[in-house]
């Protein structure tokens, strides 16, 4: 384990169904992340967290809705996704100031398939 | 616009070759660069951490060296293991205030072969 735990690790969903994925960091870490993979493409950055304040969104679809709700808890809420959202979705987390050595963190990720 | 490569993408070596993976990325305004590991369907696994100010970064047989002004990056790995069979990604973070985002390059699949 890593320090950022991600739930569930798989996941299938319907295209109408509403789901949440979860990541959870116990590092003393202030800034949380979430990514997606997809298949042979760079990871591709979705949404980024400071102290539970959203501070980027990368031009994500509404049908992702993220939510942290403290500094430790990321969530991602899914709803009427289509099957080109299935991919890897890996949350981060690292400290957000600088002069620090520590860098990224990730979790193990959420294999989604959109059905 | 910060745009990261690695080549090569794929990679198959014999077991207990030393080799050498290369990163190279277009703003040399860095605050770091970081190298992960990738199992196949698995998340990032952090190897080394080099901050702009420094040339090199060693774990074990891993060896990571930056050269910030010519915007590149190597990670050498001796004698090369089965084990060592993974993608590795590098990844820098901007110097600017704006954030602490990483921005990724495509990865090098390597295969170790027994």
């Amino acid at each position: 384990e890593t320090g950022v735990t991600q739930t569930p690790r798989h996941l299938v969903m319907g295209m109408t169904n509403k789901k949440s994925l979860k990541c959870e960091q116990h590092l003393g870490h202030n800034a949380m992340y979430w990514y997606k993979q997809s298949a042979k493409k760079p990871l591709e950055l979705m949404f980024v967290y400071n102290f539970k304040e959203q501070t980027e969104n990368n031009s994500v679809p509404s049908r992702f809705s993220p939510e942290c709700p403290n500094s430790s808890h990321l969530f991602l809420h899914l709803h009427t996704l289509q099957p080109e959202d299935s991919a890897l979705y890996l949350c981060a987390s690292s400290p957000p100031a600088r002069g620090t050595t520590d860098g990224y963190t990730f979790g193990s990720g959420t294999r989604l398939t959109v059905v | 616009k910060q745009e990261v490569t690695q080549i090569p993408a794929a990679l198959s070596v014999p077991e207990g070759e030393n080799l050498v993976l290369n990163c190279s990325f277009t703003d040399s305004a860095i605050y770091n660069l970081q190298w992960f590991r990738q199992d196949p369907g698995k998340g990032l696994t952090s190897l080394l951490l080099i901050q702009s100010s420094q040339r090199e970064q060693t774990s074990g047989r891993l060896n990571a060296s930056l050269d910030k002004s010519s915007g590149r990056s190597t990670l050498y790995i001796a004698a090369s293991q089965p084990g060592d069979s993974a993608t590795y990604l590098c990844a820098v973070t901007p110097l600017e205030n704006a954030g602490n985002m990483l921005t990724f390059g495509g990865g090098t699949r390597l295969m170790v072969k027994p």
